[in-house]
């Protein structure tokens, strides 16, 4: 059955403790890995796509990296204002994404 | 404001009601898809179209959810006959699809969601 997972579902940070947020993957005919982020109440942001295994994307202080079985979201040096849900979603062939139940991050100032 | 937008906001109903929702994707957008999400879970895919084509529906999608996007552009989402487990948030998202299947494709851009209440 394909399945994403993510892990851990919550994350303390202090401000500028850097972590990693995993996302395992078991989807057939994987097309492409997204990285989102959601605020409460509101629809998700999109962060990065990779497509292939070895691929990393960066973008600020995050930091999206792809094997053929995971994908990691390196947070270097939080910020409150990146307190937020990060949702981690997997195509595979069809078009049909399948997201997983987010981690939910709060970094203290 | 050229995002994704969906209209109401928040819809409240009683249980064996039909309710409508509607979803404006971003304009040069031909894909579009809506999801369902419950506090604590990631969205759930329920249907998808590109241009006027519904392309695939979920197999949880049962036969009272009907969505349709007659002209290729904006899409209605309805649920008849309401039931409390229906209580979630909807969510519509676009994307843009050059068939190339390279980057920048199926890159999905949210709209901030209709929540319903069914009591």
């Amino acid at each position: 059955e394909d399945q994403v997972t993510q892990s851990p579902e919550a994350l303390r940070l202090q401000e500028g403790e850097s972590s990693s947020l995993n996302c395992s993957y078991t989807v057939s005919g994987l097309r492409g890995l997204f990285w989102y982020r959601q605020d409460p109440g509101k629809g998700p942001e999109f962060l990065f796509t990779l497509y292939s295994a070895g691929e990393e994307k960066e973008k600020e202080r995050l930091k999206a990296t792809l094997t053929k079985k995971e994908s990691f979201l390196h947070i270097t040096a939080p910020k409150p204002e990146d307190s937020a849900t990060y949702l981690c979603a997997a195509i595979r062939t069809g078009n049909q994404f399948y997201f997983g139940t987010g981690t939910s991050l709060t970094v203290i100032p | 404001d050229t995002g994704v937008s969906q209209d109401p906001r928040h819809k409240i109903t009683k249980r064996g009601q039909n309710v409508t929702f509607r979803c404006d994707p971003i304009s040069e957008h031909n894909r579009l898809y809506w999801y369902r999400q419950t506090l604590g879970q990631g969205p759930e895919f329920l249907t998808y179209f590109q241009n006027e084509a519904q392309l695939e529906k979920s197999r949880l999608l049962s036969d009272r959810f009907s969505a349709e996007r007659p002209k290729g552009s904006f899409s209605t989402l309805e649920i008849q006959r309401t039931e409390q487990g229906d209580s979630a948030m909807y969510l519509c998202a676009s994307s843009f699809s050059p068939g190339t299947g390279g980057a920048g494709d199926n890159e999905q851009f949210f709209g901030p969601g209709t929540r319903l209440t069914v009591l």
